[in-house]
């Protein structure tokens, strides 16, 4: 079945720099990705997707892209603030099993440092 | 903006007792899941439901789980017989129908505690 691996782990930031997410997959038919940002005790909220049919997105401070041939996408955060700090999920939908399916990776908790 | 709703907002329950979990989706979304999310850990896939049907399961979803819409607007969870390891939150989502959008909107969860 489909695997997702996410790294780092944690990650700390200043406020104001970067921070970047990478996500890996394992199955080639897998269409649709999208990011999530979870604040403690809340329901993820979806910040920016991708379609296999696009290999870059973005949104104001957030961009997503995506490398179908090696499998693994990422997420950018530029200029970040310290009410980005979160846990960050990628996820993985679709492949050979069916459209519906949704894995998610094991999760980034990102602190942004004023 | 409409919002995908669960109830209850915590459940305690029980060792084997049977436990419902409902979620009222969004008017129009037709794609409906259930994930559940152990404190701490990731989001897990536990089924979609689309037409009155199972589309897709994960391991965890064995016989103790099941699935229904019983009258048109709720979507429930039914756990028969809870375990401890059955503590955890349990989101419901629903997605529109369309293939315009994959978004899958969350609903707030449901905090079930076997003691």
């Amino acid at each position: 079945g489909e695997n997702v691996e996410q790294h780092p782990s944690t990650l700390s930031v200043q406020e104001g720099d970067s921070a970047v997410i990478k996500c890996t997959y394992s199955d080639s038919a897998s269409n649709y990705f999208p990011w999530y940002k979870q604040e403690l005790g809340k329901r993820p909220q979806l910040i920016i997707d991708i379609r296999s049919n696009v290999g870059e997105k973005k949104d104001q401070r957030i961009a997503v892209t995506l490398n179908k041939t090696a499998k693994h996408f990422s997420l950018h955060i530029t200029e970040t603030q310290p009410e980005d700090s979160a846990v960050y999920f990628c996820a993985v939908i679709g492949g050979q099993a069916g459209g519906f399916k949704t894995i998610f990776g094991a999760g980034t908790r990102l602190f942004v440092k004023a | 903006e409409p919002e995908v709703t669960q109830t209850p907002s915590h459940q305690v329950t029980q060792m084997g007792q049977e436990v419902i979990l409902r979620c009222v989706p969004i008017s129009n979304h037709l794609y409906f899941y259930w994930y559940r999310q152990i404190l701490g850990q990731k989001v897990e896939f536990l089924v979609s439901f689309y037409n009155n049907e199972i589309s897709e399961k994960s391991e965890i979803f064995d016989d103790q789980f099941s699935v229904e819409r019983p009258d048109g607007s709720n979507f429930t969870l039914k756990i028969r017989s809870t375990k401890l390891e059955d503590s955890a939150m349990y989101f419901c989502a629903t997605r529109f129908t369309g293939t315009s959008s994959y978004e899958q909107y969350f609903g707030p969860g449901t905090r079930l505690t076997v003691t």
